[in-house]
């Protein structure tokens, strides 16, 4: 069974940075791209980027370049966003979401970041 | 960057009834290599999104039949045929033949 298991919701404070996981278990974590999306409270989906981890290359929304950066760690099948210099605009659920017989066909169940001081 | 533009923003129903939600794009979204991605997903309250279709018209392993797309090009359209209960939440369109992926504004489904 494919799953995508999030760390949990996040409280930091504005300026600082924050790394969330996504472990993935049930499928070859390194075959298929991982794509991360954000959702602000009671808005759309945004996507942010994706990362496919057996050739550790990553794609941004430049909207996003230089606020969050995507990495995979092969040994653990996890994949990680960190997110910098927060403020208020970044606080969100963040998904999680692999692309592997279809794209977003599993998704992992968010983590809330809020930025507050 | 691709605009998905989808109508209507809030659609009320009753059970049993079909429905169909547009999905209009500033591009089209058939890619060079012939494909067409544009998938579905719903979001149910308090939920992650789910995928329902795929490249226009792919049921999702799982889906029910009610759920169907179709389209080509610019302009798209997910039908589900005798709305149930469990189908109320956020529909989005979403497209993946343009960077960067982008995502409809999405259609809230209202039960009656």
């Amino acid at each position: 069974e494919v799953k995508l298991q999030q760390s949990g919701d996040e409280l930091v404070r504005p300026g600082a940075s924050v790394k969330i996981s996504c472990k993935a278990s049930g499928y070859t974590f390194t075959s298929y791209s991982m794509h991360w999306v954000k959702q602000r409270p009671g808005q759309g989906l945004e996507w942010i980027g994706a990362i496919i981890p057996i050739i550790d290359t990553t794609e941004y929304n430049q909207k996003f370049k230089g606020k969050a950066t995507l990495t995979a760690d092969k040994s653990s099948n996890t994949a990680n966003m960190e997110l910098s210099r927060l403020t208020s605009e970044d606080s969100a659920v963040y998904y999680c979401a692999s692309g592997i017989a279809a794209l977003f066909d599993y998704w992992g169940q968010g983590v809330m970041v809020t930025v507050s001081s | 960057d691709v605009v998905l533009t989808q109508t209507p923003p809030t659609l009320s129903a009753t059970i049993g009834q079909s429905v169909s939600i547009s999905c209009r794009s500033s591009q089209s979204l058939l890619d060079s290599d012939g494909d067409t991605y544009l998938n579905w997903l719903l979001q149910r309250p308090g939920q992650s999104p789910q995928l329902l279709i795929y490249s226009v018209s792919n049921l999702e392993s799982g889906v029910p039949n009610r759920f169907s797309g179709s389209g080509s090009e610019t302009d798209f359209t997910l039908k589900i045929s005798g709305v149930e209960a469990e189908d109320l939440g956020v529909y989005y369109c979403m497209q993946a033949t343009h960077a960067p992926l982008t995502f409809g504004s999405g259609t809230k489904l209202e039960i009656k």
